[in-house]
C-alpha cells in the first residue's frame, strides 16, 4: 500500500527567508506525486505534480518541489516565503492505475512578518 | 468554469436527522470522491466512484451512503446524523487514475448538535 509522510505538522519562517514542506512517500512502482495548499476556509487547491523528467518541477506561486528517487521524498520549496503564504499544506502520491490519491497530513506553514 | 460545485456550504444538523450533500462537476470527471476533513486527521475518504452508476467504500464509510445516478453529480447522504459526524466534507474529482490529481470543491462545514 502507499503512503506519505510530511514530518512536520507545523513550519515557521520570516518573510522573505526560503521555506521547505517536507515530504516522503512510499510506493510500488512508480510514484506520480502532488502538493496541494488549503487557505483558510477553502477548499484544497493544486500547486504542482511531479510525472516523470526534470526532477526539479516548478509551480504555481513560486514554489517548486524536487524529486528525488533515492531518498524517496518530494519536498516543497520557495526561495522568499510571503505572508500570504501562511497555509496548510499537503502532499500526495498515486500510481498508474491506482483509484485514489494517498495524502500526507499536511503542514502548516505560517510566515511572520 | 465552474469545476467542482457543493451544496450547501454550511449546515447545521440535530441528531437523528438526515440530509444530503450535493456534488456537481463539469469537467467531464469519471472518478469523483467524498472526502472529511477534521483537525489533526487530515483528509479521510469517506466513499468514491469510479463512473456513473458505480460506487465503492473509503476508509471511513459508515452512517454514509453515496449514489452516482449521473456522471456529472456525486451525492452524499446522512440518514442518521450523529455528532460525530461535524466536519467539513470535500468532494473532489479526477479525469482517470495515474498521473491526474484530483479538482476539489470549495467543502461543506456540517455541524451535528
Amino acid at each position: 500500500a502507499q503512503s506519505v509522510a510530511q514530518p512536520e505538522d507545523q513550519v515557521n519562517v520570516a518573510e522573505g527567508n526560503p521555506l521547505t514542506v517536507k515530504c516522503t512517500y512510499s510506493v510500488s512502482g512508480n510514484p506520480y506525486l502532488f502538493w496541494y495548499v488549503q487557505y483558510p476556509n477553502r477548499g484544497l487547491q493544486f500547486l504542482l505534480k511531479y510525472i516523470t523528467g526534470d526532477n526539479l518541477v516548478k509551480g504555481s506561486y513560486g514554489f517548486e518541489a524536487e524529486f528525488n528517487k533515492s531518498q524517496t521524498s518530494f519536498h516543497l520549496k520557495k526561495p522568499s516565503a510571503l505572508v500570504s503564504d501562511s497555509a496548510l499544506y499537503f502532499c500526495a502520491v498515486r500510481v498508474l492505475n491506482d483509484y485514489k490519491l494517498s495524502f500526507g497530513a499536511g503542514t502548516t506553514v505560517t510566515v511572520r512578518a | 468554469n465552474a469545476g467542482v460545485t457543493q451544496t450547501p456550504k454550511f449546515r447545521v444538523l440535530k441528531t437523528g436527522q438526515s440530509m444530503t450533500l450535493l456534488c456537481a462537476q463539469d469537467m467531464n470527471h469519471e472518478y469523483m470522491y467524498w472526502y472529511r476533513q477534521d483537525p489533526g486527521m487530515g483528509l479521510r475518504l469517506i466513499h468514491y466512484s469510479v463512473g456513473e452508476g458505480t460506487t465503492a467504500k473509503g476508509e471511513v464509510p459508515d452512517g454514509y451512503n453515496v449514489s452516482r445516478l449521473k456522471k456529472q453529480n456525486f451525492l452524499l447522504g446522512l440518514e442518521s446524523a450523529a455528532p460525530s459526524q461535524t466536519s467539513v466534507y470535500f468532494c473532489a474529482s479526477s479525469y482517470q487514475a495515474g498521473s491526474y490529481g484530483y479538482t476539489f470543491g470549495s467543502g461543506t462545514r456540517l455541524t451535528v448538535v
